[in-house]
């Protein structure tokens, strides 16, 4: 059985502070990550997207990734209230898993004022 | 505007019913999925179609049938098999075969009467 665990939660962090959220995969052979937003009761949103290790940036968002290590991260600079949401790790494997997405059981943040 | 329309949003079942949640996205992707989401964790693939007339079988496919006769549409049925169906239901697709950057409608939530 793939697996992707995320740190468990709930991560509270105050406003303009660094949000951290955490991910690791089972399958070595994972190729492609993302990382959705979800707001309570809503559908999913795709945010960052990741393919080779290092950092990815976009905005306040930053994708860490190091295969080596089956890790892949989430960093938001200058957290703001309206950041407060789920937030689901999503890895395809490729292989025989090729168009399947596996994901992890989410992250909540809350952000507070 | 481009996008996927599930309905309805909500839906009661009764015991020994069959139940259908509809799936409609113009957005002209070749790949939709379905997903199952359980409070507190996160989404479970249920059913993929890659290409039209063709489908897979995802991590928890029993209780559950698909069809795929048009590019645009991905009915689910949620078979009176299924024993503990109440969950939120996400419908995605997606540009190419891969899985890669789910777009998702706004869900179906199903209960049981």
């Amino acid at each position: 059985q793939k697996e992707v665990e995320q740190n468990s939660g709930p991560l509270s962090v105050p406003e303009g502070a660094i949000a951290s959220l955490n991910c690791t995969y089972s399958d070595r052979g994972s190729q492609s990550f993302f990382w959705y937003r979800q707001y309570s009761g809503k559908s999913p949103e795709l945010i960052m997207f990741i393919y080779s290790n290092g950092d990815k940036e976009d905005g306040r968002f930053t994708a860490q990734l190091n295969k080596a290590s089956q890790y892949v991260s989430l960093l938001i600079r200058d957290s703001q209230p309206s950041d407060s949401a789920t937030y689901l790790c999503a890895v395809n494997a490729g292989g025989t898993s090729y168009g399947k997405l596996t994901f992890g059981q989410g992250t909540i943040l809350t952000v507070h004022p | 505007d481009g996008g996927i329309t599930q309905s309805p949003k909500y839906l009661f079942r009764k015991e020994g019913q069959n139940v259908t949640l509809s799936c409609e996205q113009n957005l002209n992707h070749d790949a939709m999925y379905w997903y199952r989401q359980d409070p507190g964790q996160g989404l479970r693939l249920i059913y993929y179609s890659q290409i039209v007339n063709d489908f897979q079988k995802g991590d928890i496919a029993e209780g559950y049938s698909v069809s795929r006769e048009k590019k645009e549409s991905f009915p689910l049925t949620v078979t009176s098999a299924q024993k503990n169906p109440t969950a939120f239901y996400l419908c995605a697709s997606s540009y190419g075969q891969g899985g890669e950057k789910l777009f998702f409608g706004s869900g179906t939530q199903l209960s049981v009467l």
